[in-house]
């Protein structure tokens, strides 16, 4: 049985930084490219950042490039997300997803088959 | 960049046939994925490329996508297919790729 499961949100000041972790279980973790998608309150979904399989290819959303960055450690089947200089508009849950393919050498365009339940980045003074 | 157009919101009365459409330049080019999202809950792949079905999902789910329009529809609605749906491309006509959501449309089952 796939299973992912997000940690690392929290209540952060503006300007800080927060590291999300997700473990992944029940599949080949380094065969898969991995996804970070959020949902601010209320609002609907929002693609981050995206990462290949093997972690050589990473994409981001223009509104996070720059201040956060997508990893993933293949020996511990955990996939990352460092944010840094947040912003009160990055308040969300923060879902980690497993895509259904890997990258290809240019882009990541298979679906998201499998979702973690969610952490909440809460960015506040 | 590109921008995905769902309307805010579809009612329809149990047993009919919901329609929940997906507007974009050239859609039709693309690979269009739908998500079910339901209250406090994550998102569930229920179309993917297009048209196709994961394990799981009712035969009432279907989809299509032609022109500038994808649209996810829904056979003999029932009161569980209440939720958010939203659909999803991979746009790489920019110089800069990534994924892109529709504003999602909350499906009411009156």
């Amino acid at each position: 049985e796939v299973q992912l499961v997000e940690s690392g949100g929290g209540l952060v000041q503006p300007g800080g930084s927060l590291r999300l972790s997700c473990t992944a279980s029940g599949f080949t973790f380094t065969n898969y490219a991995m996804t970070w998608v959020r949902q601010a309150p209320g609002k609907g979904l929002e693609w981050v950042s995206a990462i290949s399989g093997s972690g050589g290819s990473t994409y981001y959303a223009d509104s996070v490039k720059g201040r956060f960055t997508i990893s993933r450690d293949n020996s511990k089947n955990t996939l990352y997300l460092q944010m840094n200089s947040l912003r009160v508009e990055d308040t969300a849950v923060y879902y980690c997803a497993k895509d259904s393919e890997d990258c290809s050498s240019t882009s990541c365009y298979a679906p998201f088959d499998y979702w973690g339940q969610g952490t909440l980045v809460t960015v506040s003074s | 960049s590109y921008v995905l157009t769902q309307p805010p919101s579809v009612s329809v009365a149990p047993g009919k046939t919901a329609r929940i459409i997906c507007g974009g330049n050239s859609i039709g080019s693309k690979s269009v994925h739908w998500y079910q999202q339901k209250p406090g809950q994550a998102p569930v792949l229920v179309i993917y490329y297009d048209s196709d079905r994961p394990s799981g999902i009712p035969e009432r789910f279907s989809g299509s996508n032609s022109g500038n329009t994808a649209t996810l529809t829904i056979s003999r609605v029932e009161a569980g297919d209440e939720a958010d749906y939203y659909c999803q491309v991979w746009d790489s006509s920019s110089d800069h790729a990534n994924w892109v959501f529709g504003g999602g449309t909350k499906l009411t089952v009156l």
